[in-house]
């Protein structure tokens, strides 16, 4: 079945410096890849998505690749604040398919 | 409605209890999606509604869970005679349609806790 493995947290950055936080997955065919981001205390939200390979998908300044060779779609921000503080889950959705498998999240922290 | 409504917000109950968790859906989106978030896990997916059915109700843990889905809107979770190991965030999303193309939008969940 479709599996995701993401980084584990939790990572903690200090203020403008560059974050990448991994994520591989399992599943047949193409299945579209999305990124959610939980704020403390709020719901999660989409923060970006790919429908098919070497899609990039960017959202707030963050950004994610769509690797069917190597099955990944790293989240990447090249300058982080403050405010990025957050949980964040990568979540592939089988091609043709209705459920959205979720990581497990990995909590970032930004110190000013 | 402009996003996606549950309620309670919070909910504690005695173990032993039925409880019902309600979730107003984004008008016009046709599935919803019900997960529960446990302390320091992941998302667990629970159920899922296209319109009124339910074609993938894999999730559900326990034959004490069931969900309904009326009107191709409202969505009720109801947990009978709950345990402890029920505690958890119960999150509920819809998307506008059910293809792969389309994220969701989540609500901002009842937090259950049993005592």
């Amino acid at each position: 079945g479709n599996s995701v493995t993401q980084m584990e947290g939790p990572v903690t950055l200090s203020e403008e410096a560059f974050l990448t936080i991994n994520c591989t997955y399992t599943a047949t065919g193409y299945p579209s890849l999305f990124w959610y981001v939980q704020y403390p205390g709020e719901g999660l939200q989409l923060l970006l998505k790919a429908t098919k390979a070497d899609d990039k998908g960017s959202n707030k300044g963050f950004e994610a690749t769509y690797r069917k060779e190597t099955t990944s779609f790293h989240l990447e921000k090249g300058s982080v604040q403050v405010s990025d503080s957050a949980v964040y889950f990568c979540a592939p959705r089988r091609a043709g398919g209705f459920k959205t498998i979720f990581g497990a999240g990995t909590r970032l922290f930004v110190k000013a | 409605g402009a996003g996606v409504s549950q309620s309670p917000s919070n909910k504690v109950t005695e173990k032993g209890k039925d409880v019902e968790l309600r979730c107003d859906p984004i008008s016009g989106h046709t599935a919803l999606y019900w997960y529960r978030q446990s302390l320091g896990q992941g998302l667990e997916f629970l159920i899922y509604f296209q319109g009124n059915s339910a074609p993938d109700k894999s999730g559900l843990p326990s034959d004490r869970f069931s969900a309904e889905r009326t009107g191709g809107s409202v969505s009720t979770l109801t947990i009978q005679r709950t345990q402890q190991e029920d505690s958890a965030v119960y999150l509920c999303a819809s998307s506008s349609q059910g293809v792969s193309n389309y994220g969701y939008t989540f609500g901002s969940g009842t937090r259950l806790t049993v005592v």
